[in-house]
């Protein structure tokens, strides 16, 4: 049974320090989203990667977050420096990059910025 | 510009009767794509179907169902005899056929399934 994979699945940190946030997509999936999940925002697609290469961050802060995938099987998403508002449910999702295309979701990671 | 509305913020109901999720979106993309999905207490988010919007049949998957009404621009989703396992939030979604990979999500219904 093929799953998107998040770790760490919980996180808790002060206010300044860095933070990154890991995925493996389903192998064999080429595109990667990354979303954040607020109560006052709801679901939000901060970007995401087709064939490794970023097609629209336009969701994310530029100032303190980044998005890379270092390989084929792995995302990243970095904090830095992180603030308290940017507590919230981080997810990644993967799919097959076609136009009838379904994302399906890992299991999230729960940042918690104090 | 693309939207979708579920205007049911929290159901609750009792084991065994029947929930109609409302979904209304908004789009000028003539081929698009509806979504639902589930997102138990545990908090994952679970795909629950996907329908074409050349595709106006309903569907039926054991105890849920799925009506796409493109003249209303709905896409509710029915849970007959409802278990307390299906207690979650769900969400509807919208993608367009073009030039985009990006899902609209609703704000979701809590459903609340009480024994």
């Amino acid at each position: 049974d093929a799953r998107v994979t998040q770790t760490p699945r919980d996180k808790v940190t002060e206010m300044g320090q860095e933070v990154t946030m890991r995925c493996q997509p389903i192998l064999g999936h080429n595109t990667v989203f990354w979303y954040r999940q607020t109560m006052m925002q709801g679901l939000e697609l901060l970007a995401y990667f087709r064939n490794r290469a970023p097609l629209d961050d336009s969701g994310m802060p530029k100032d303190r977050f980044s998005a890379e995938m270092p390989d084929a099987t792995l995302a990243t998403l970095k904090i830095q420096p992180s603030e308290p508002r940017d507590s919230a449910v981080y997810f990644c999702a993967s799919g097959l990059g076609t136009s009838t295309d379904t994302q399906y979701f890992g299991p999230g990671t729960r940042l918690t910025v104090l | 510009a693309q939207k979708v509305t579920q205007a049911q913020t929290e159901i609750s109901v009792v084991e065994k009767e029947d929930v109609t999720l409302d979904c209304v979106y908004e789009t000028r993309d003539t081929t698009y794509y509806l979504f639902w999905y589930k997102q138990p207490p545990s908090g994952e988010l679970v795909f629950l179907i996907r329908r074409n919007s050349f595709d106006e049949q309903n569907e039926i998957s054991g105890r849920y169902s799925w009506n796409f009404q493109k003249s209303t621009s709905s896409f509710n989703f029915t849970i007959t005899a409802s278990q307390v396992v299906d207690s979650a939030v769900y969400f509807c979604a919208l993608r367009g056929a073009y030039n985009t990979d990006k899902l609209i999500f609703g704000t979701g219904t809590r459903l609340q399934v009480f024994p």
